[in-house]
C-alpha cells in the first residue's frame, strides 16, 4: 500500500549544488506534479506531467527540470541550489480529468531541503 | 488574480463546537473540481472531501460538509463537533478542466485551526 513516495526526506545542500528529489507513484495514476510548500503561501506548482513524456511548466518552475519516462516515476531535478529553494516538497499523483474532476491528488509525504 | 483564497491565516474554536473555514475562487471553466485537505503537524496532506462544479447538493463526509455557493464562487468547509485531533492547517484547491493543461490544481494559502479544550 505504498501510494506516493518520496526520497529522500531531508537534505541539505550547498548553494550551487544539484540534486535529485525521486518520486514514484504504484496507483497507475496519469497526473504526476511536484509542489513547493513556503510559508504562508500555500502549495505552489512547480511542473506536472499528464502522462510519460508530457510534462509542462507550473507556476514556479525556474531552477527546476523535470521528466517522466515512466508512469510510476517523475524525479524533479535542481540544477544549481539557491538558497531561495530552501523549502518542503511535495510530490503528488492523481488520475487524469478524462476518469472525472471528482480525482483528488494523492501526496508524498514530503522533502525537506535547506540550501546552505 | 489568486485562483483561491482563504482569507483565515488563523482560526480558534472551542472544542465540541462547529467551525467554518473560508474559500473562495476564481475560474471561468464551466467544469471544475473543489477539493479541501488537512495537513497537521506531521506535515502529510490528508484529502477531506469533494465537490463538483455541477454537484447540486453539498457535499458530506462525516463530520465535514462543504458549503457551495456557485453563484458566489465560494467553497466554504465546515466542521462539526471539533476535535482536538483537528488542529491542523486546511487547504482549499480547485482542480480545473482545461483539456489541454491536464487540469491543473490550485491551492489556496491555507488556515491554521486551533482547537481549544
Amino acid at each position: 500500500n505504498a501510494g506516493v513516495t518520496q526520497t529522500p526526506k531531508f537534505q541539505v545542500l550547498k548553494t550551487g549544488q544539484s540534486m535529485t528529489l525521486q518520486c514514484a507513484q504504484d496507483m497507475n495514476h496519469e497526473y504526476m506534479s511536484w509542489y513547493r510548500q513556503d510559508p504562508g503561501m500555500g502549495l505552489r506548482l512547480i511542473h506536472y506531467s499528464v502522462g510519460a513524456g508530457i510534462t509542462d511548466q507550473g507556476e514556479v518552475p525556474n531552477g527546476y527540470n523535470v521528466s517522466r519516462s515512466t508512469t510510476e516515476d517523475f524525479p524533479l531535478r535542481l540544477l544549481s541550489a539557491a538558497p531561495s529553494q530552501t523549502s518542503v516538497y511535495f510530490c503528488a499523483s492523481s488520475y487524469s480529468s478524462t476518469r472525472g474532476d471528482n480525482q483528488p491528488q494523492h501526496f508524498g509525504d514530503g522533502t525537506r531541503l535547506s540550501i546552505l | 488574480a489568486q485562483k483561491i483564497t482563504q482569507t483565515q491565516p488563523g482560526m480558534f474554536v472551542q472544542e465540541k463546537e462547529a467551525v467554518t473555514l473560508d474559500c473562495t475562487y476564481d475560474t471561468s471553466d464551466q467544469s471544475y473540481g473543489l477539493f479541501w485537505y488537512k495537513q497537521p503537524s506531521s506535515g502529510e496532506m490528508i484529502f477531506l472531501i469533494y465537490q463538483g462544479s455541477y454537484d447540486e447538493q453539498n457535499a458530506t463526509e462525516g463530520r465535514y460538509s462543504l458549503n457551495f455557493q456557485k453563484a458566489r464562487k465560494s467553497a466554504n468547509l465546515v466542521i462539526s463537533a471539533s476535535q482536538l485531533g483537528d488542529s491542523a492547517m486546511y487547504f482549499c484547491a480547485m482542480r480545473e478542466g482545461k483539456e489541454n493543461t491536464g487540469n491543473q490544481f490550485y491551492f489556496g494559502t491555507g488556515t491554521s485551526l486551533t482547537v481549544i479544550p
